[in-house]
């Protein structure tokens, strides 16, 4: 899983900010997942995409989060006028089929939020 | 309803034994396929091994086995000759159908002790 590269590792923002994350999934593939983790509990889906397409966003809240995945270059999740409930680790994974087993993770990123 | 359940808040274990981890799953669907990842304290989310509905064999990899029983509904990861570095938390997941989401369950802390 070493593949799919987040980042940043963490990132830190103040409340009213902007959050960019970044995602390159694993070569080869080109569908792409993004879930959220709070603290204490398990990932929960929030965006797939594959190239250029936004597929399913049904676990994406419907205002200052969007995702996009261009043609050219990775995977963005984006959060506008971030603020501390947003603070959660946001993982990225990777298959190279849709519903393939083959799904691996990147190692994440930790969003905290001032 | 909880799709996966998984009891056990934390577990301790002594190095070199074998440690089961619960995990139990409710779906309608007859075609799913179930995951293990690992996840330790640097944060990243580690694929384990997968289950589909229908493998006639329990999955194994290396020091990790599925104990699948499809009629009780349950996907418990058993870890053999247990490491130090097996100190993570392990979390069961699940895909149902032609779904590309993945359900998690809570986790369970796994500590190894020397």
């Amino acid at each position: 899983n070493a593949g799919v590269m987040q980042n940043p590792r963490h990132l830190v923002r103040r409340r009213g900010q902007e959050a960019r994350l970044r995602c390159s999934p694993m070569k080869g593939h080109s569908h792409v997942y993004w879930y959220r983790q709070l603290p204490e509990e398990g990932l929960k889906f929030m965006v797939y995409l594959q190239k250029e397409n936004i597929i399913d966003e049904s676990g994406m809240p419907k205002e200052r989060f969007s995702a996009e995945f261009p043609k050219e270059g990775p995977s963005i999740l984006r959060i506008q006028q971030v603020v501390r409930g947003d603070s959660a680790a946001y993982f990225c994974a990777s298959s190279p089929i849709q519903g393939s087993e083959k799904l691996f993770f990147g190692s994440g990123t930790q969003l905290s939020v001032l | 309803a909880q799709k996966i359940t998984q009891t056990q808040p934390g577990m301790f274990v002594q190095e070199k034994e074998a440690v089961t981890l619960d995990c139990t799953y409710d779906t309608s669907d007859p075609s799913y396929g179930l995951f293990w990842y690992k996840q330790p304290s640097s944060g990243e989310m580690i694929f384990l091994i997968y289950q589909g509905s229908y493998d006639q064999q329990n999955a194994t990899e290396g020091r990790y086995s599925l104990n699948f029983q499809k009629a009780r509904k349950s996907a418990n990861l058993v870890i053999s000759a247990s490491q130090l570095g097996d100190s993570a938390m392990y979390f069961c997941a699940m895909r149902e159908g032609d779904d590309y989401k993945l359900s998690f369950g809570a986790g369970t802390t796994v500590t190894v002790r020397a």
